[in-house]
C-alpha cells in the first residue's frame, strides 16, 4: 500500500522569508500524481501545486515550487516570499495514475506558521 | 460555479442516532468522493462514485455507513447507530473524468455525544 509521511509536524517562517515542507512516500508504481493542498483554519482545501511523476521538471506555481526527486522518493514544497495567508495545513497526498484506484492518500500533514 | 457545497456544516448528534450528510459536486464533475479527517491527521478515504456508480468503498466504510448518488449529481452519506469514534470532519470532493484534481468542500463536523 502507498503511504505518504510528512516529518514536520509544525513549521514557522518570518513573513517574505522562504520555507521548505518536506514529504516522502512509498510505491511501487512508475506513474503517479503528487499534490500539495493547502487546509486554512476552518476553511477548505485547496489545491497548491501538481506533479506527474514522468515529467522530470518540477511544478512551478507563482510563489510554490516543488522539489521532486523520484528515484528517492520525496516530494518537498517551496514557499517563497512567505504571506501571511500561507498559514495553515499544507498535506503532501499521492495519487495512482493507472489501475483504477483514484483515492487520495494524505500524509499527516505540516502546520505552517508565519510571524509578521 | 459555487464549487463544492456540503451540508449541514456542523452537526451534533448523540451516541447512536443516524445522521445524513449532503454533498452537491461541482457541476458537471461526473466524480465524486467522500473522506474522513480525524484531529491532527490527514484524510483518509472513504469511496468514491462515477456518476451514480459507487467505484470504491475502503475498509474503513464499515456496515453503518452508506452512501449513494442517486442521480450521478448530489450524494449523501449517512452514518448509522452513530458512535463516538464516528466524530470528525468529513469531507467531499469532486473531479472531472479526464482530470485528476479533486476540488474539495469546506466539510461538515460530525460531534457525537
Amino acid at each position: 500500500a502507498q503511504t505518504v509521511t510528512q516529518s514536520q509536524p509544525e513549521m514557522s517562517v518570518q513573513e517574505a522569508e522562504t520555507v521548505t515542507l518536506s514529504c516522502t512516500y512509498d510505491t511501487s508504481e512508475s506513474d503517479y500524481y503528487l499534490f500539495w493542498y493547502k487546509q486554512p483554519p476552518s476553511r477548505q482545501m485547496i489545491l497548491v501545486i501538481r506533479q506527474e511523476a514522468y515529467k522530470q521538471q518540477n511544478a512551478t506555481e507563482n510563489r510554490f515550487s516543488v522539489n521532486f526527486q523520484k528515484a528517492a522518493k520525496s516530494f518537498s514544497l517551496k514557499i517563497s516570499d512567505s504571506q501571511l495567508g500561507d498559514a495553515a495545513m499544507y498535506f503532501c497526498a499521492y495519487r495512482r495514475s493507472q489501475g483504477g484506484s483514484e483515492k487520495l492518500v494524505f500524509g499527516k500533514g505540516t502546520k505552517l506558521t508565519v510571524n509578521p | 460555479d459555487t464549487g463544492v457545497s456540503q451540508d449541514p456544516r456542523h452537526k451534533i448528534t448523540k451516541r447512536g442516532q443516524n445522521v445524513t450528510f449532503r454533498c452537491d459536486p461541482i457541476s458537471e464533475h461526473n466524480r465524486l468522493y467522500w473522506y474522513r479527517q480525524t484531529l491532527g491527521q490527514g484524510p483518509e478515504f472513504l469511496t468514491y462514485f462515477q456518476n451514480e456508480a459507487q467505484l470504491e468503498k475502503s475498509r474503513l466504510l464499515s456496515d453503518r455507513f452508506s452512501a449513494e448518488r442517486p442521480k450521478g449529481s448530489f450524494s449523501t452519506l449517512e452514518i448509522q447507530r452513530t458512535e463516538q469514534g464516528d466524530s470528525a470532519m468529513y469531507l467531499c470532493a469532486s473531479s472531472l473524468s479526464d482530470k485528476n484534481i479533486q476540488y474539495f468542500g469546506a466539510g461538515t463536523r460530525l460531534s457525537v455525544l
